[in-house]
């Protein structure tokens, strides 16, 4: 079983539309990332978490430390936010590597 | 734009040879990891460097190695390329040697290896 674990693989909308990428991890973290990654292979970093909750525009990220368990939310979905989007967490021990998901492939139809 | 540049960006290789690719960190940033994502996966950790010392290693054989040096840019080397190396050569860098500090992406270069 990976370490970290998103859902949905694969999940394709309607412009307009709120989107909610689920990540879970099995380990201890001293941080959780979300990335973003258009076509052609460019990483973007969106969040940086160890707690609580961030916004920045139409982006939210959470993560529950308890549950081991990360949400990313998308308002007001747009064509132009159709990209994979990867967790990634940074282990207690071992820190020096993040450990990703497989990501998310998010499409959004006009 | 992260400030992070990789180069080539593009790269066909033929099994056997040897390979460097080469990153250009922030100015400041005295980490740099180095992943490998293979078609339809996330990215796997490589080796990171912290102030031109390896500072930590993934699952990958020796044929993989690294430099650091002083001015922010580092190189992966590949030698003796089999066909699986194909993939998505990411470097990454940050200025807090493997800590919570956010990581910023180069885009990345793409090796094929025929």
């Amino acid at each position: 079983k990976n370490e970290v674990e998103q859902s949905p693989q694969n999940l394709t909308a309607q412009e307009g539309e709120f989107i909610t990428i689920n990540c879970s991890y099995s380990v201890g973290i001293s941080a959780l990332h979300w990335l973003q990654q258009h076509p052609g292979g460019g990483i973007v970093s969106l969040f940086m978490l160890s707690s609580g909750k961030k916004k920045h525009g139409r982006l939210i990220a959470t993560i529950n430390i308890q549950e081991k368990h990360s949400s990313l939310h998308i308002t007001a979905s747009h064509p132009r936010d159709s990209a994979v989007y990867i967790c990634a967490v940074r282990r207690i021990q071992g820190a020096q590597k993040l450990v990703f998901g497989q990501g998310t492939r998010l499409t959004i139809n006009p | 734009e992260t400030g992070v540049t990789q180069s080539p960006t593009h790269l066909i290789k033929t099994r056997g040879q040897q390979v460097t690719l080469r990153c250009s960190s922030q100015s400041g940033h005295n980490t740099v990891s180095w992943y490998q994502q293979a078609l339809g996966q996330g990215p796997q950790f490589i080796f990171q460097y912290y102030r031109e010392e390896e500072n930590g290693r993934g699952n990958f054989p020796p044929r993989f190695s690294g430099l650091q040096f002083p001015n922010y840019s580092s190189e992966l080397n590949v030698n003796a390329l089999e066909l699986d190396d194909s993939a998505l050569y990411l470097c990454a860098s940050s200025s807090d040697g493997g800590g919570v500090e956010t990581q910023y992406f180069g885009p990345g270069t793409r090796l094929l290896v025929l």
